[in-house]
C-alpha cells in the first residue's frame, strides 16, 4: 500500500491568510487526488480533488496545485476564515482504497 | 443531498464482546469501505466491498473482522471479540466510481473496555 507525506502537521494563521498544505505521494495507478476537510467529532468531506491532467484547479477559496513528475500536490485556502479551522487530509488512491496523509490541523484565528 | 448514514453513533463494550456497526450507503453507490480513524491520528483503510464481496482488505482487517451486505442498503461491519485496541472512530464510505470520490458518514464512535 502506497504511503501519503503530509506536511505541516499543525498550522496557525491569521484571519485572511492563506495556509498552504502540502502532500507527497508514491506511485499511482490512478489519476485523482482529493482533499478532505474534517471538522471534530465529523466525517472526513470531501473538499476538493484534482486530475493530473491540469496542474492546478480551483473551487471557491481552495485551490489545488499539482505536480505529477514531484508526485507532490498541495492545498491553498484563500482568504482562509476562523470556519476553515478544521483538520485536512491529502489522500491518494490505490486499488479500492484510499490512503490518507496524516492530517493537518488549521486553526484560523480571527 | 443523498448522504451516508452510520449506527449507532456511540458505541461501549466490554472487552471480548462482538460489535456490529451499520451502515447506510448512498443509494446509487456501488463501492462500499470502512475506515477507521484512532483517536488523534489519521484515518486508516480496513476493507472495501464490491459486488457482494471484499475487493481488497488491508492488514489491520484480520479474522476477527467482518463485513456483510445482509439487505440492498445496509453494510455492516462486525468485530467478533473486541480488543482495547479496536477503539476508535469507525467510518462507512461509498462511493459510485471505483478510485475515485468516497462520500464518508458520520461515523460510529467505538469505546473497548
Amino acid at each position: 500500500q502506497q504511503q501519503v507525506k503530509q506536511s505541516p502537521q499543525s498550522l496557525i494563521v491569521q484571519k485572511g491568510g492563506i495556509p498552504i498544505i502540502n502532500c507527497a505521494y508514491e506511485n499511482t495507478a490512478f489519476d485523482y487526488f482529493p482533499w478532505y476537510q474534517q471538522f471534530p467529532g465529523k466525517g472526513p468531506a470531501l473538499l476538493i480533488a484534482i486530475r493530473p491532467d491540469v496542474s492546478e484547479k480551483k473551487e471557491g477559496r481552495f485551490t489545488i496545485s499539482f505536480n505529477k513528475s514531484a508526485k507532490q500536490f498541495s492545498l491553498h485556502i484563500m482568504d482562509s476564515q476562523p470556519g476553515d479551522s478544521a483538520t485536512y487530509f491529502c489522500a491518494a488512491p490505490g486499488r479500492r482504497a484510499l490512503t490518507f496523509g496524516s492530517g493537518t490541523r488549521l486553526q484560523v484565528q480571527p | 443531498e443523498p448522504e451516508v448514514t452510520q449506527t449507532p453513533s456511540h458505541q461501549v463494550t466490554q472487552m471480548g464482546q462482538e460489535v456490529i456497526l451499520r451502515c447506510v450507503p448512498i443509494s446509487n453507490h456501488l463501492y462500499f469501505y470502512w475506515y477507521r480513524q484512532i483517536l488523534g491520528q489519521k484515518v486508516e483503510f480496513l476493507v472495501s466491498f464490491y459486488n457482494n464481496e471484499i475487493s481488497e482488505k488491508s492488514e489491520i482487517f484480520d479474522d476477527q473482522f467482518s463485513v456483510e451486505r445482509p439487505d440492498g442498503s445496509n453494510f455492516t461491519l462486525k468485530i467478533r471479540s473486541t480488543k482495547l485496541e479496536d477503539s476508535a472512530m469507525y467510518f462507512c464510505a461509498s462511493g459510485q466510481v471505483d478510485g475515485e470520490t468516497q462520500y464518508f458518514g458520520p461515523g460510529t464512535r467505538l469505546l473497548v473496555l
